[in-house]
């Protein structure tokens, strides 16, 4: 059963180049989650998708780009990384919305921008 | 804006002893709140989710409470063990889609 699987665990990018961030989740859930942590400042939403064919800004969404691609698949993609994308991501996915049901996460993506 | 502070940020403890961390937030209308466990390097795994018409949920060694009206919410572990060791982390969500989470408590347990 893998739940939340995010793809590249790892990343060095140079400044100014772009890349795409994978998630999927097996576990039929209608809603997912991007947030990047950093330290000192806890988790912070980039995107999120309710539900299959709409996305929603959160409360960090500048720079960012996201689709959901199926109700499994849900990417986010940086068009033009800057050292302040430097940060652990992680993708998250629930059944229902977040106000009444349980949250799954990934294993994180780890972003450094040089 | 939801705010949500966890205090303390680090709390080290021997082996056996009964904790808690708290955590605190700002409006008043949060909807429900979980508490979440992250080890070093992995995601996060929620422990316990406390929906609005609840006042506390239980699994195993862990009891988690929410006090709507005080703005806190508390996890209690009993009978710590070394395995507990990790940081946890509360959030809690108003209506709106937003989920707010606490900087963490990092908690050791020294056998």
């Amino acid at each position: 059963n893998a739940g939340v699987t995010q793809t590249p665990k790892f990343q060095v990018l140079k400044t100014g180049q772009s890349m795409t961030l994978q998630c999927a989740q097996d576990m039929n859930h209608n809603s997912m989650y991007w947030y990047r942590q950093d330290p000192g400042m806890g988790l912070r939403l980039i995107y999120y998708s309710a539900s299959e064919g709409t996305t929603d800004k959160g409360e960090v969404p500048n720079g960012y780009n996201v689709s959901r691609l199926n109700k499994r698949e849900f990417s986010l993609r940086l068009e033009s990384a800057a050292p302040s994308q430097t940060s652990v991501y992680f993708c998250a996915s629930s059944f229902g919305r977040w106000m009444n049901t349980e949250a799954f996460f990934g294993q994180g993506t780890r972003l450094t921008v040089v | 804006k939801q705010e949500v502070t966890q205090i303390p940020a680090a709390l080290s403890v021997p082996e056996g002893e009964n904790l808690v961390l708290n955590c605190s937030f700002t409006d008043s209308a949060i909807y429900n709140l979980q508490w979440f466990r992250q080890d070093p390097g992995k995601g996060l795994t929620s422990l316990l989710l406390i929906q609005s018409s609840q006042r506390e949920q239980t699994s195993g060694r862990l009891n988690a409470s929410l006090d709507k009206s005080s703005g806190r919410s508390t996890l209690y572990i009993a009978a710590s063990q070394p395995g507990d060791s990790a940081t946890y982390l509360c959030a809690g969500a108003n209506t709106g889609n937003q989920f707010y989470f606490g900087t963490g408590t990092s908690l050791t347990v020294i056998p």
